[in-house]
């Protein structure tokens, strides 16, 4: 079954600074790669995904990247705030097939004043 | 509010106890996935229901019993449960298919005593 490994487990950036979070995946049947926000005490809410027919996707400060051939896809956090201080959790999933999100283990970024 | 309900938010029992986990969704949604977060294993992946029919159980024990009635509603009954199976469980809901965007309950916390 699918696999999805995370690095790092801990991330501690300087405000302002940018953050990268990245992720492998082990089945190559993956399409859909959604990556989750969760505060302290709340539940995880997804914050950008990224389908693999596509390389690239940006939304404001985050942006995400995929390659299918490594099997390796990255979020990167610029101009980072205080209110991005989370845990982060990339996921990966088979869209028209069994449907399974498979999840990280989670990278705790720490922005520090 | 994310359309995901769960009850109880609390859960005190001990080992001999059998309590049930209840998860609501108005989503119109037609899968439904329970997950336990845990230090250990952040979000691990323990069913999925697909139109009401099992299409995963990730090797979880059997003193875990998911039951879904219909693609609105998700159950996990607890029985002579472990010390080691305190942990947050959480409910997920999404559409099979294209969008599958998660969303995610606030959660039961199990205290196993």
């Amino acid at each position: 079954g699918e696999n999805v490994e995370q690095h790092p487990s801990t991330l501690s950036v300087q405000e302002g600074d940018s953050a990268v979070i990245k992720c492998t995946y082990s089945d190559s049947a993956s399409n859909y790669f959604p990556w989750y926000k969760q505060e302290l005490g709340k539940r995880p809410q997804l914050i950008i995904d990224i389908r693999s027919n596509v390389g690239e996707k940006k939304d404001q400060r985050i942006a995400v990247t995929l390659n299918k051939t490594a099997k390796h896809f990255s979020l990167h956090i610029t101009e980072t705030q205080p209110e991005d201080s989370a845990v982060y959790f990339c996921a990966a999933s088979i869209t028209n097939r069994d449907d399974k999100i498979i999840f990280g283990k989670g990278t705790r970024l720490h922005i520090l004043p | 509010e994310t359309g995901v309900t769960q009850t109880p938010r609390h859960l005190v029992m001990g080992m001999t106890n059998k309590k049930s986990l209840k998860c609501e969704q108005h989503l119109g949604h037609n899968a439904m996935y329970w997950y336990k977060q845990s230090a250990k294993k952040p979000l691990e992946l323990m069913f999925v229901y697909n139109f009401k029919e099992q299409t995963e159980n990730n090797s979880v024990p059997s003193r875990f019993s998911p039951e879904c009635p219909n693609s609105s509603h998700l159950f996990l009954h607890l029985h002579t449960l472990q010390p080691e199976d305190s942990a947050l469980y959480l409910c997920a809901s999404s559409s099979r298919g294209r969008d599958t965007e998660a969303f995610f309950g606030q959660g039961t916390r199990l205290t196993v005593v």
